[in-house]
């Protein structure tokens, strides 16, 4: 597609569920990256996938967050058991290449109530 | 932390006013980008700088490094309202996987 897309926009779920926010990048963008954002704060690295190489995961704030990248394309950002603290802005950036400009989806907005 | 720091976090310009935009890091990079973000969603890529480049130019956008430093700094020439947005820089780092953000400079451009 011509941009890096995100889906849902908004998700409002309970504490305790799972929820699964999904990025299609741009395709042929080899590097794919997840960030969480709470209000007014700076972005938080989650997870970067590049190519076939295996995922830097060391932003994963716990074992309750993994997320996958099914072909080199698609990647979903899977957390379970939410709790209140996971409710931000979760935006989806690819490139590329690994340190040129990134193209950003709109994000996901989670509300954990 | 390997977070990329920002000064001011909130700027307040009148329009017509030069907003200047200050970041620093603390590893060795190989390039430094600035992105701008409206209504805390997706941000927008606005200019790439390498590290072997002192100043780079995009339109009303003039972004500096001082590698020796380690600090970059962001100025918007003739701001308009539109305008307002956070500014985050970012840098990839040498020999690193990911590109650090830091925590973003809010500008608010008064008409």
């Amino acid at each position: 597609g011509a941009g890096v897309s995100q889906s849902p926009s908004n998700k409002v779920t309970e504490k305790g569920k799972d929820v699964e926010l999904r990025c299609d990048p741009i395709s042929g963008h080899t590097a794919l990256y997840w960030y969480r954002q709470s209000l007014g704060q700076g972005l938080e690295f989650l997870i970067y996938f590049q190519g076939n190489s295996a995922p830097d995961k060391s932003g994963l704030p716990s074992d309750r967050f993994s997320a996958e990248r099914t072909g080199g394309s698609v990647s979903t950002l899977t957390i379970q058991r939410t709790q209140q603290e996971d409710s931000a802005v979760y935006l989806c950036a690819s490139s590329q290449d690994r340190g040129l400009g990134y193209t950003f989806g709109s994000g996901t907005r989670l509300t954990v109530v | 932390s390997q977070q990329g720091e920002e000064d001011p976090q909130a700027l307040s310009i009148q329009e017509g006013e030069n907003a200047t935009m200050n970041c620093s890091y603390k590893t060795s990079i190989n390039n430094l980008q600035w992105y701008r973000q409206n209504s805390g969603r997706g941000l927008v890529h606005l200019i790439l700088i390498r590290s072997n480049e002192r100043e780079k130019h995009s339109g009303r956008l003039r972004v500096t490094l001082d590698t020796s430093k380690k600090s970059s700094s962001l100025l918007i020439t003739a701001s308009r309202a539109a305008d307002t947005a956070s500014y985050f820089c970012a840098y990839f780092n040498t020999g690193g996987f990911k590109t650090i953000f830091g925590a973003g400079t809010r500008l608010f451009v008064k008409a």
